[in-house]
């Protein structure tokens, strides 16, 4: 089935790490995403990680997957204000563009 | 290079109303896809386009149509507004279909149009 979930808050102290996780269902899922959403705004990708890796940096990002047990998470290290925003994790399968979004994790950054 | 638009912006309409909405993707980008998100569902599919046909369509009622001309630019529909339709509508355009296990094949979201019916 299509099921993607994620917690739904994270507070977290400017300069500290955060870790945003999600869960799928679909074991098909072939590439998997992080985007951030501003207040206003659209969807932003960030990164994603192609199902058949189990890690991938890219600057203060961090993705881990777990295909066994169908976890992903979203390290961000040197957490910044501007960084507060929602966090969605996405799921697409094999073919076509449709992506299955979590419900999105919104993450607060203090000073 | 521009990024995608979508217009309008701001929309308030009443039960009963027909709407459309208008997404114009990224230039070279040939894929459109529509996503509507409510604080309730979230962020859900409705349809996708590529070359002026619809590829996949989401779990919504007939209410919901849409359409890609030929210069890849798209349009949604909504007939008879409920009150439930008020969303965030958003519109993300890719160069192409995602194909099997090799294509990354970004896709680049609008600001979106946000819907309020009355």
């Amino acid at each position: 089935g299509e099921d993607v979930e994620q917690s739904l808050f994270l507070s977290v102290r400017e300069g500290d790490s955060s870790v945003i996780n999600c869960t799928y269902t679909d074991s098909s899922s072939t590439y998997l995403y992080w985007y951030k959403q501003e207040p206003g705004a659209g969807l932003q990708l960030l990164t994603y990680i192609f199902s058949n890796m189990d890690m991938k940096q890219d600057q203060r990002l961090t993705v881990l997957l777990n295909k066994k047990d169908k976890h992903l998470s979203l390290r961000i290290a040197d957490t910044q204000t501007g960084d507060s925003a929602i966090y969605f994790c996405a799921e697409r399968r094999a073919a076509g563009n449709k992506l299955t979004f979590g419900g999105g994790t919104r993450v607060l950054v203090k000073p | 290079k521009a990024g995608v638009t979508q217009t309008p912006r701001y929309l308030i309409k009443t039960r009963g109303q027909q709407v459309t909405l208008s997404c114009s993707p990224i230039s070279g980008h040939r894929s459109v896809s529509w996503y509507q998100q409510t604080p309730g569902q979230g962020l859900q599919f409705l349809f996708e386009y590529f070359s002026e046909t619809q590829r996949n369509k989401g779990n919504f009622p007939g209410r919901f149509s849409g359409r890609q001309f030929s210069n890849s630019r798209s349009e949604m529909n909504v007939s008879t507004l409920e009150l439930g339709d008020s969303a965030l509508y958003l519109c993300a355009s890719s160069l192409g279909l995602a194909g099997g296990f090799s294509s990354y094949n970004e896709q680049f979201f609008g600001p979106g149009t946000r819907l309020t019916v009355l």
